[in-house]
């Protein structure tokens, strides 16, 4: 059974910090891996996606890695901000099937 | 364009009776999925369609749950019978399967509250 863990749970940091949140999978047979964030009462919306073949997609401030490996993932956010303050959730697909999610991190950036 | 919508945004039914879910995708997304997220948790995956077929029924929970696509467009998933236990938000995906990436785009979700 694939499973999809984040570490932490949740995460409070004062703006500007720099942060690293982690995601792992059992099965490192991975086709992509795909990074979102969720707003209170709100959809997904989609981060960043790295394809099997890649070690890390960047978009502005966010830098995801993979180690296909290791069946590990890193989001860092650089100089973090309030609005950054949401849920940010891992999900990990073997084919076009089915994506696993993690259960995410929950992140409360202060000002 | 638009993004993928899904109706109602908010859905509030008495134990025992049907309800019926709408996603309309990403026009052109050949694949939608439909999900489950119960409160304080992850997403759970229900089913997927590939054009009007659903390969994968698997996450489906129980015959009270069906699902069906139709004109390679709009899904709807249908709770017969609903439990307290199907609380939950029901969040609908679409991506273009033919891309490389399969880069999946989520709707805004329905929030099914069973009383």
């Amino acid at each position: 059974k694939q499973e999809v863990t984040q570490i932490p749970a949740a995460l409070s940091v004062p703006e500007g910090e720099n942060l690293v949140l982690n995601c792992s999978f059992t099965d490192s047979a991975i086709y992509n891996l795909q990074w979102f964030r969720q707003d209170p009462g709100k959809g997904l919306t989609s981060l960043l996606l790295i394809q099997s073949s890649q070690r890390e997609q960047t978009s502005g401030r966010l830098n995801a890695s993979l180690d296909k490996s290791s069946g590990r993932s890193t989001l860092y956010i650089a100089a973090s901000q309030p609005g950054d303050s949401a849920t940010y959730l891992c999900a990990v697909s073997y084919n076009f099937n089915k994506f696993y999610f993690g259960s995410g991190t929950k992140l409360n950036v202060k000002p | 364009g638009a993004g993928v919508s899904q109706s109602p945004s908010n859905k509030v039914t008495e134990k025992g009776k049907d309800v019926e879910l709408r996603c309309d995708p990403i026009s052109g997304h050949t694949a939608l999925y439909w999900y489950r997220q119960r409160l304080g948790q992850g997403l759970e995956f229900l089913i997927y369609f590939q054009g009007n077929s659903a390969p994968d029924k698997s996450g489906l929970p129980s015959d009270r749950f069906s699902a069906e696509r139709t004109g390679e467009s709009v899904s709807t998933l249908t709770i017969q019978r609903t439990q307290q236990e199907d609380s939950a938000v029901y969040l609908c995906a679409s991506s273009f399967i033919w891309s490389t990436e399969y880069e999946q785009y989520f709707g805004p979700g329905t929030r099914l509250t069973v009383t």
